[in-house]
């Protein structure tokens, strides 16, 4: 079974704040995929990043950060001077080699103050 | 730029109706999939179809069914209606296999009443 767990459920953080998302999955395949979404109020979700099992090296895009560690089952997202657009519900998921669904996180809603 | 769209935004339906959500996506894709959000439990499967007239149940198929006629199009249907199907209801849509990324259309708001 593949399950995906983001603990946090609401974050506020005022405008310039770094801030952390995090995402912890279980699976039992060594080939899986996992991903970051981010949701707006407008509702669509918007894809951010895609990672594979086999590539641990984290990604820095923009203001944002990626830090995916296996041995703690952690992909974690890093916003740095948060600004009042990131505010938004972001989701974790993951795919597995075998299965042709994605699994979702319950979603961080993050509130960014001006 | 690929676009999913969803016939509407907010729905309203009353209990023992027969309700249809259309999705659209106008760049080929194999594969359609229909979520349900709801607060404190993410996305969840409801269906999933990965050709024309192919469909597998996601973890929450009871009360709903879909239909894929053309491989741009995939309906929800929901034979009827009960206000515990009151949510945000999702579709997207996928190139090919689990490597890719879904596209995710702009979400239905259904109300029950």
């Amino acid at each position: 079974a593949q399950k995906v767990t983001q603990a946090q459920t609401e974050i506020s953080v005022v405008e310039k704040e770094d801030v952390t998302l995090d995402c912890v999955y279980e699976t039992r395949d060594t080939t899986y995929y996992l991903f970051w979404y981010k949701q707006p109020p407008s509702g669509e979700l918007v894809f951010l990043i895609r990672r594979n099992s086999f590539d641990e090296q984290n990604e820095i895009s923009g203001r944002y950060s990626w830090n995916f560690q296996k041995s703690t089952s952690s992909f974690n997202f890093t916003i740095t001077a948060s600004q009042v657009v990131d505010s938004a519900v972001y989701f974790c998921a993951l795919s597995e080699s075998n299965n042709n669904d994605m699994r979702f996180g319950a979603g961080t809603r993050l509130t960014v103050k001006p | 730029d690929v676009k999913v769209t969803q016939s509407s935004r907010y729905l309203v339906k009353r209990t023992g109706e027969k309700v249809f959500l259309e999705c659209v996506q106008d760049m080929d894709h194999e594969n359609m999939f229909w979520y349900r959000q709801d607060p404190g439990l993410g996305l969840r499967l409801i269906y999933f179809s990965y050709d024309v007239k192919m469909k597998e149940k996601g973890d929450i198929p009871e009360g709903y069914s879909v239909s894929r006629e053309k491989k741009e199009r995939f309906s929800l249907i929901l034979e009827s209606a009960s206000t515990n199907q009151t949510s945000m209801y999702l579709c997207a849509s996928r190139p090919g296999g689990i490597t890719d990324t879904q596209y995710f259309g702009p979400g239905t708001r259904l109300t029950v009443l």
